[in-house]
């Protein structure tokens, strides 16, 4: 299985700053014959399922605010929002596709500070 | 609007089974593969396996095989995850997302998960 490993785990930013959260893929999620990263960012808030951001590792899903950015290739991975809003306080999740099992990162918790 | 409607919370003794359902709405049933992940409380999130809505093919992880079932009745497009031999281990919220891109025949691709039920919780408690 590949393991996706995130970092931090936690992390507080002040509002309108950035924050950037990394996934690492203990091997490549990039499908030479489409050049395409099987990867994706999820956000979960409390009580709530998780919500699709960021699919092919920076294509943004119809909705997402531009705030959110997804960038990376290969093995390594970020996700930037660039101005931090009071409504981005959640769990951050990655997640590779490109094999089976899908699996996900173990999630980073974003804050205010 | 596209929507999973998940059956309500239920409560289980160790060794005994439960189905959870998901019901869809607002989309073609049998065009996009259903997965379910669950998560165990304060924890992330964990894959059981997907289902093609279409033809009925299923793909297990390996951890829950033997254990799980996944089906599906296209006439209600209602997806269902019955899980055996519960103990506490299992406790946790359910979910069931559609996988982003449509079903080629012929075609195995997966994609990311663009709609997600409200999720089931399960617990399990003697």
């Amino acid at each position: 299985d590949i393991v996706m490993t995130q970092s931090p785990d936690s992390l507080a930013v002040s509002l309108g700053e950035r924050a950037t959260i990394n996934c690492k893929s203990s091997q490549s999620v990039l499908y030479y014959s489409n050049n395409k990263n099987y990867l994706a960012w999820y956000q979960q808030k409390p009580g709530q399922p998780p919500k699709l951001l960021i699919y092919w590792a920076s294509t943004r899903e119809s909705g997402i605010p531009d705030r959110f950015s997804g960038s990376g290739s290969g093995t390594d991975f970020t996700l930037t929002i660039s101005s931090l809003q009071a409504e981005d306080v959640a769990v951050y999740y990655c997640q590779q596709y490109y094999s089976t099992p899908p699996t996900f990162g173990q999630g980073t918790k974003l804050e205010i500070k | 609007q596209v929507q999973l409607v998940h059956s309500e919370a239920e409560v289980k003794k160790p060794g005994a089974s439960v189905r959870v359902s998901c019901k869809s709405s607002g989309y073609t049933f049998t065009a996009y593969y259903i997965h379910w992940v669950r998560q165990a409380p304060g924890q992330g999130l964990d894959w059981l396996g997907w289902i093609n809505p279409h033809n009925g093919d299923t793909h297990y992880a390996q951890k829950f095989q033997g254990r799980v079932t996944m089906t599906r009745d296209t006439s209600i497009s209602t997806a269902y995850m019955e899980l055996n031999s519960l103990t506490s281990d299992d406790t946790a919220v359910y979910f069931c997302a559609r996988d982003r891109t449509t079903i080629v025949p012929g075609v195995f691709s997966l994609d990311a998960l663009d709609i997600w039920g409200q999720g089931t919780l399960v617990s399990v408690s003697s």
